[in-house]
């Protein structure tokens, strides 16, 4: 069966340092692979997507950025954290076409 | 570009009860899918149900089934003999050429 791991699972950090969140996937091939942003109390924020290696979409200009080096792995980056950054992080996959997606647990972000 | 609305941001319902949450959609795609989502206090996003947009049978998982009106570009969700653990933040979502969420709903369960 398919899983889906996001790390950390919490994370504090101090305005203007970088970050770097991993999200892989087990158990498929060649996923569609979905990073959104949550803030507290409200619905998802699509930020990327990706239909292969070195495949990346963005669907909001921000302060972020994401990369797919590996087939079933997805990085959400940035070079200098904002305050407004703060937010719970998903990690999605998909198989190809319009499926299912399946989350991970997510990576709550602070930025002081 | 798809919208997905959910009209109700909060409702509650009494244990055992049956409760429908609502969700209507905008689109021009004739092919696509629906799905409802449910987001406990642990914030992991868990399938609840999915409805192929082709098929005029209504999906059903156990107490959850939806009443799906393409024609109106409805699709609501209702639960049966509830439970606490039903608690949670209930999202709509569109698959076409985008996947869509709406806001949400917070559903609370009252003993």
């Amino acid at each position: 069966s398919q899983t889906i791991h996001q790390w950390p699972a919490t994370l504090v950090q101090p305005v203007g340092s970088p970050l770097s969140l991993e999200c892989t996937v087990e158990g498929t091939s060649n996923p569609n692979l979905y990073w959104y942003r949550q803030a507290a109390g409200r619905g998802l924020q699509l930020l990327f997507y990706s239909v292969g290696i070195g495949q990346i979409s963005s669907e909001v200009p921000q302060n972020l950025s994401a990369s797919r080096p590996q087939d079933r792995q997805f990085i959400l980056s940035s070079k200098k954290l904002l305050l407004s950054d703060s937010g719970f992080y998903l990690c999605a996959w998909s198989a190809q076409g319009r499926e299912t997606q399946y989350f991970g647990p997510g990576t709550r972000l602070l930025v002081l | 570009a798809q919208t997905v609305t959910q009209s109700q941001p909060e409702m509650s319902v009494q244990e055992a009860e049956t409760v429908t949450l609502s969700c209507t959609y905008d689109t021009s795609e004739s092919d696509y899918y629906l799905f409802w989502y449910k987001q406990p206090p642990s914030r992991q996003m868990i399938l609840v149900i999915r409805q192929e947009a082709y098929k005029q049978q209504n999906a059903t998982e156990n107490r959850f089934s939806v009443n799906f009106q393409k024609a109106a570009k409805s699709f609501s969700l209702k639960i049966s003999d509830s439970q606490l653990g039903d608690a949670a933040m209930y999202f709509c979502a569109y698959n076409g050429q985008n996947f869509v969420f709406g806001p949400g709903t917070r559903l609370s369960v009252l003993p």
